[in-house]
């Protein structure tokens, strides 16, 4: 089983719409939690941290559900500008483990 | 400007003939790696180093080498390279907070003929 699992998509939605996407981490140990955003095969940039509580970022809300051992982004009023592929990344100790990423499109 | 740099961007050379990736970050990160990217694969790990003088194997390592003499500095070495090594090559650093942001050099686009 992979440490860190993620629909690969592509979701495919209009400008203006809700998406949402979760990934699932195997390492119950795990102690924090990122996604990263990486556009077409550059490097990747950190979009946010999650937190226990879940948070916040403008249009990005993530989760975390220890219990279940999983982590979700969302992302309201979807802009073009934000196509790219989200990696869901976890920190089991220093070692970060990397899903395979999400691809989104969001089309005009 | 907080950066990771890597060079070269690209490279195309043939099985067997030595090569160096170099990489350099300015932040005094202890913590450094290197990754492959392959389509459907996500990013997987090849080498880390916890700081001077320690490296240790990734979930990859096969065919590739790192040194770690500098603290800013992490090359990567592949000694005799096969075409199953064409990838997108990343560097990245970070500090050893767990909340630590790790920051990605631009990456470096190998083709082993």
């Amino acid at each position: 089983r992979k440490e860190v699992e993620q629909d690969p998509g592509p979701f495919n939605v209009p400008e203006g719409a809700t998406v949402a996407f979760n990934c699932t981490y195997s390492n119950s140990a795990s102690q924090s939690f990122f996604w990263y955003r990486q556009d077409c095969r550059k490097e990747p940039k950190l979009l946010m941290s999650v937190y226990s509580s879940g948070n916040e970022d403008g249009r990005f809300t993530a989760q975390l559900n220890r219990a279940s051992q999983y982590i979700s982004l969302l992302i309201r009023d979807s802009k073009l500008s934000d196509s790219a592929t989200y990696l869901c990344v976890v920190n089991p100790f220093y070692k970060l483990s990397f899903g395979a990423g999400t691809t989104v499109t969001v089309r005009a | 400007e907080a950066q990771v740099t890597q060079n070269p961007r690209y490279l195309i050379t043939v099985t067997g003939k030595k090569l160096t990736v170099t990489c350099s970050q300015n932040m005094n990160h202890e913590y450094m790696s290197w990754y492959r990217q392959d389509p459907g694969l996500g990013l997987r790990q090849i080498y880390y180093s916890m700081n001077v003088e320690v490296t240790d194997k990734g979930d990859v390592p096969e065919g590739y080498k790192v040194s770690r003499k500098e603290k800013r500095n992490f090359p990567l070495i592949l000694e005799s390279p096969s075409p199953n090594q064409t990838s997108l090559y990343f560097c990245a650093s970070r500090g050893t907070g767990l909340e630590e942001t790790q920051y990605f050099g631009p990456g470096t686009r190998l083709l082993v003929l």
